[in-house]
């Protein structure tokens, strides 16, 4: 299976918004409402952001918001903070059979 | 306390076999799907397998699909993972991670064992 696109790496100052973008395909990302965001800490397990393509599990800050058009979702941060610096990894269901698919991931860094 | 455990981790030669457990506590593991996830050192997450909570459906990646096994056992609230023809680029971090109260997204993990692929 092909992994999800994403920018290999996403910047911005403290207080700024910034968007992370994950294309896929009619078989994915476009064909099913289906896609959630990770956050990973360097040495940590993954965190779930959000999922099905908007919705926050609770805890998770009102920062994090997601959305998507045609085959691309998106996830924006707002108001960056210090502590969002880190691997930002989309996922979405896909039709292809493996269930599943990751992005390649994307780096945040909070300048 | 939720908590994934996982164990079985370890050094195999190139077309050897390691079976991963990861053992689940503090949540309603019979209902929830189940999924191993990896992540080979220094690169990205990539999905490997998925289970029901029934086990009465099992999906998986294009990489380990005929070599990778995913299994449960709900009386013992454990996940498995037998892993042969075992080659180098298996070699990662593998995670076991849950679905709880967040369909399609898997929001508890657990903190990864290792394989290392190697003569």
């Amino acid at each position: 299976q092909s992994a999800l696109t994403q920018p290999a790496s996403v910047s911005g100052s403290p207080g700024q918004s910034i968007t992370i973008s994950c294309t896929g395909t009619s078989s994915d990302v476009g064909g099913y409402n289906y896609v959630s965001w990770y956050q990973q800490h360097p040495g940590k397990a993954p965190k779930l952001m959000i999922y099905e393509v908007t919705s926050r599990p609770s805890g998770v800050s009102t920062r994090f918001s997601g959305s998507k058009s045609a085959n691309t979702a998106s996830l924006t941060i707002s108001g960056l903070q210090a502590e969002d610096e880190a691997d930002y990894y989309c996922s979405s269901y896909t039709n292809s059979g493996t269930h599943y698919v990751f992005g390649a991931g994307t780096k945040v860094t909070v300048l | 306390e939720v908590q994934l455990v996982e164990s079985g981790g370890g050094l195999v030669q190139p077309g050897g076999s390691l079976r991963l457990s990861c053992a689940a506590s503090g949540l309603p593991f019979n209902d929830l799907w189940m999924t191993w996830a990896r992540q080979a050192p220094g690169k990205g997450l990539e999905w490997v397998a998925n289970i029901k909570g029934d086990g009465s459906e099992k999906y998986y990646g294009d990489s380990v699909k005929g070599r990778f096994t995913i299994s449960r056992d709900n009386a013992k609230n454990s996940l498995y993972l037998q892993m042969s023809s075992l080659r180098a680029e298996d070699t990662a971090l593998y995670y076991c991670a849950g679905t709880i109260a967040t369909p399609h997204g898997m929001d508890v993990w657990g903190q990864g064992t290792t394989v290392t692929v190697s003569s």
